[in-house]
């Protein structure tokens, strides 16, 4: 069964620091998320990307956040200068637009950051 | 604002009881998913349902959209069923479908 990959599964940086978590969608997706996870709280939406643009975000994602599909297969967050309050899980999701399932996402291992 | 709520938070119970998990949202949905996280953080998708009733296993759901709200049901529990049991919604007229997650439901499966 196709899945949703992500790499690193875990990221130690130090604060100020740029990062870059990579994920690999499900190859017939057309739509692509960014979640994530403050660790013992709820998954809070980032930013949703379709057709090579950024369709929708949340007040999360300010200026030091970024989002990029640099070829046909993966789907990248950058993270431009790290902070203490940016450790969290992050999930990558993907979906199609078929009959079947419309909105069904498919969610990717999360990459667990750390910010030293 | 639109909102997803889950009961209760917490849950513990003996191996082999049942349970039920509620989410409730607060407006009309054409997504709604049910994820167990398990203990490394991984959402491990359980039920894409946002209407009806499905069943997989030991675990089934449904989900009544007119009244609002979605029910998970495990039967006779295991001690792998523990961790956290989301719900999560994508509201109609959301633009590109992101999910709204609740807070979460914590289950311990006591041997």
């Amino acid at each position: 069964e196709p899945e949703v990959t992500q790499t690193p599964s875990h990221q130690v940086t130090q604060m100020g620091q740029e990062v870059i978590l990579r994920c690999v969608p499900i190859s017939n997706h057309l739509y692509f998320y960014w979640y994530r996870q403050i660790l013992g709280q709820k998954v809070e939406f980032l930013v949703s990307f379709y057709n090579n643009e950024i369709s929708e975000k949340s007040e999360i994602f300010d200026d030091q956040f970024s989002v990029e599909r640099p070829d046909g297969s993966n789907f990248t967050l950058k993270i431009r200068s790290t902070k203490l309050e940016d450790s969290a899980m992050y999930f990558c999701a993907s979906r199609d637009r078929g009959p079947d399932h419309p909105y069904e996402q498919y969610f990717g291992p999360g990459t667990r950051l750390t910010v030293t | 604002g639109i909102q997803v709520e889950q009961s209760p938070p917490d849950l513990i119970l003996q191996e082999g009881a049942n349970s039920t998990l509620r989410c409730n949202f607060s407006d009309s949905v054409n997504n709604l998913q049910w994820f167990h996280q398990n203990p490394w953080g991984q959402l491990i998708n359980l039920f894409y349902i946002p209407s009806g009733t499905k069943q997989n296993g030991r675990l089934s759901a449904t989900t009544v959209a007119t009244e609002r709200y979605s029910l998970l049901y495990i039967s006779s529990s295991q001690t792998t069923d523990s961790g956290v049991y989301f719900c999560a919604a994508k509201f109609y007229g959301g633009s590109q479908g992101n999910l709204i997650f609740g807070k979460g439901t914590k289950l311990s499966v006591k041997p």
